[in-house]
């Protein structure tokens, strides 16, 4: 079974600390994203990556950059947290060629005070 | 660009009830469309996919749907109800050129004893 794991569940942060959301799949994927979940929202990209050290801007990226320096490893960088971007972060992988078929993670509950 | 709209952010079903989720989604290419469910605190998985092959779609845990291009819908359903199918359900499109899916806001089912 394909895995996807994020480091940490839930987190708590201040206001204007950086914050590091760290995902990891195990089934050699090319494609991997970034969401954000919102009651009422549904889920909106943040970023994705279709390889190792490429990506691309998804409809969110505002406040937000990302790192992919090996295949299996997609990371979320908030530069200084702000209250906005209280949320839930679900990373999701896909193998190229499979359209929409993706593999998501439990998802990582981020609280900024 | 592709987007889905989700018709009732909450349903409410006996256990042995017909379930239905509507879906809409306006694309201005031939799409495809998907359901994902979630349940409570984890990731959210595949359910069923349409990609232009049958338009009558079977995914797991016997759920079904249909695509109808006249009336551009992919309505999600279920003869019965079962306790386990409480969860969060969303819609999402793309199309075979984009990586990206968009999901609609998401329908949270609760099923009564």
């Amino acid at each position: 079974d394909v895995k996807v794991t994020q480091s940490s569940r839930y987190l708590v942060k201040r206001t204007g600390e950086k914050v590091f959301l760290e995902c990891v799949q195990d089934m050699d994927h090319e494609n991997m994203f970034w969401y954000r979940q919102d009651p009422g929202l549904g889920l909106r990209l943040i970023y994705f990556s279709y390889d190792v050290k490429m990506k691309e801007k998804g409809d969110i990226p505002e406040g937000y950059s990302v790192s992919r320096e090996k295949k299996e490893r997609f990371s979320l960088i908030l530069e200084s947290a702000s209250t906005n971007q209280t949320s839930m972060y679900l990373c999701a992988s896909r193998s190229e060629g499979l359209v929409g078929e993706l593999f998501f993670g439990e998802g990582s509950r981020l609280t900024v005070l | 660009a592709q987007s889905v709209t989700q018709l009732g952010s909450h349903v409410s079903v006996s256990e042995g009830a017909l379930v239905l989720l509507r879906c809409n989604y306006s694309s201005s290419v031939p799409p495809y469309l998907f359901w994902y469910v979630q349940y409570p605190n984890q990731g959210l998985q595949l359910l069923l996919k349409y990609t232009s092959a049958a338009t009558l779609v079977k995914g797991i845990n016997g759920f079904e749907a249909e695509f109808k291009k006249s009336e551009t819908s992919f309505h999600l359903t279920k003869p019965s109800a079962h306790m386990s199918d409480a969860a969060e359900y969303f819609c999402a499109v793309s199309d075979e050129a984009d990586y990206k899916l968009s999901f609609g806001a998401g329908t949270t089912v609760t099923v009564r004893a």
